[in-house]
């Protein structure tokens, strides 16, 4: 099973903010990497997919590198809707993919 | 307009049965792959079954294989999980997304809002 590590866990930031988050696989993904965006009571939002792709309607205050096995999610200048919970998914290996455990994006 | 809804979640017994359902529209929904993924309390994101668009291939998280079943009618555009033997640890809001199957990648584009799912004496 391919394993999805994603750092830090939590972090806390204000609005304006340049905010990464990174993920990392336990083996090389190619660029079969998605970010979603994830709030209480709400369903998941895809935010970015194949790594770099910005899903349409997401603001471009958002941005997603990396291909193998590091990949990295940017939020640039932080504003208070994305205060939420990331998690990064593996869509390389046969189905069900896996996701990254996840980081909390709170207000400091 | 994509929509994704779930239903059938509620209180049952350790060792008991539920079904889910997920009712489609805005989509051709016979030709998309479809996934149901949990959220337990406190914790991350699991997907624990797919299901391709005819229905003919279908995928299991190891927690679930052998207790839960996915399927799908495609001309009523739903979607079922039946889950059979609950656990405690089977405590989860449980969604349905779709699946884009693209060039590059494939990837969750639409998710529903959750049905919750307690399993409790």
């Amino acid at each position: 099973d391919i394993q999805m590590t994603q750092s830090p866990s939590s972090l806390s930031a204000s609005v304006g903010d340049r905010v990464t988050i990174t993920c990392r696989a336990s083996q090389s993904i190619s660029k079969f990497l998605n970010w979603y965006q994830h709030k209480p009571g709400k369903a998941p939002k895809l935010l970015i997919y194949a790594a770099s792709g910005l899903q349409s309607g997401v603001p471009s205050r958002f941005s997603g590198s990396g291909s193998g096995t590091d990949f990295t999610l940017t939020i640039s200048g932080l504003q208070l809707e994305d205060f939420a919970t990331y998690y990064c998914q593996q869509s390389y290996s046969d189905p069900p993919w896996t996701f990254g455990q996840g980081t909390k994006v709170e207000i400091k | 307009e994509v929509q994704l809804l779930e239903s059938g979640g509620g209180l049952v017994q350790p060792g008991g049965s539920l079904r889910l359902s997920c009712a489609a529209s805005g989509f051709e929904f016979r030709s998309y792959g479809m996934t149901w993924v949990r959220q337990a309390p406190g914790k991350g994101l699991e997907c624990v079954s797919e299901i391709s668009g005819r229905g003919d291939n279908t995928y299991y998280a190891d927690s679930v294989k052998g207790r839960f079943t996915i399927s799908r009618d495609n001309s009523k555009n739903i979607l079922y999980l039946q889950m059979n033997t609950l656990r405690a640890e089977d405590t989860a809001m449980y969604y349905c997304a779709k699946i884009y199957r693209g060039v590059e990648a494939h990837w969750n584009d639409y998710w529903g809002q959750g049905t919750l799912v307690t399993v409790s004496s």
